[in-house]
């Protein structure tokens, strides 16, 4: 099993620019996650979804949107990139919704907004 | 607004001494408490979960331990290999899988 995969790996945008960062799982899990990670704060969550069809907001959703149509996949889409959504941007995976289960991560897309 | 709080400043260590590593949260007791470790230029790896009724768990050389009374969690590396240096994350997670992780801490293991 791949686990989790993240493209592209780095990324550079000028404001204003539109880009999908893409994220796939092999392990069937329902559950699908977006995080972004800034220095001195922990992971914060941007989107989630329960299973295919079905996304909801996180803490800091604004900016950005996304869309489950296999369970499989789970894009996260920046609308219009701002210099404050340079971050560093992890997908993660879980088999179920419950705390008690584990989340796997991807390797992470580093995104610079210029 | 519910916290979780770890140390900010990176724990040196020498090899083979145990380190021992902070969380601490506000509010409620979370149902779950989970550690991962983040190596530099990757995604977080779990490493161990605790249950709120549990108070200590153990993974090889590693433990973990859960005080609700103090509201904090302690994650110790006994006999630390230079290996194990990376940086740690702890995350609070209650019955309906919300997450709130810290910010991490840096560990260095020097031989």
């Amino acid at each position: 099993n791949a686990g989790v995969t993240q493209t592209p790996k780095f990324q550079v945008l000028k404001t204003g620019q539109s880009m999908t960062l893409q994220c796939a799982q092999d392990m069937n899990h329902e559950y699908m996650s977006w995080y972004r990670q800034d220095p001195g704060m922990g992971l914060r969550l941007i989107h989630y979804s329960v299973g295919a069809g079905i996304t909801d907001q996180g803490e800091v959703p604004n900016g950005y949107n996304v869309s489950r149509s296999t369970t499989e996949d789970f894009p996260l889409r920046l609308l219009s990139a701002a210099p404050s959504q340079t971050s560093v941007y992890f997908c993660a995976s879980r088999p179920g919704l419950a705390g008690n289960n584990e989340q796997f991560f991807g390797p992470g897309t580093r995104l610079t907004v210029l | 607004s519910q916290k979780i709080e770890q140390n900010s400043e990176a724990l040196n260590i020498q090899e083979g001494k145990t380190a021992t590593l902070t969380c601490n949260y506000t509010n409620y007791s979370p149902a779950y408490l989970q550690w991962y470790r983040q190596d530099p230029g990757r995604g977080p790896v779990f490493l161990l979960l605790i249950r709120e009724n549990e108070k200590e768990k153990r993974k090889e050389r590693l433990k973990v331990t859960f005080d609700t009374t103090l509201k904090q969690s302690l994650f110790h590396i006994t006999a630390s290999q230079p290996a194990d240096s990376a940086t740690y994350l702890c995350a609070r997670t209650d019955s309906w899988g919300k997450f709130q992780f810290g910010a991490g801490t840096q560990v260095v293991v020097t031989p």
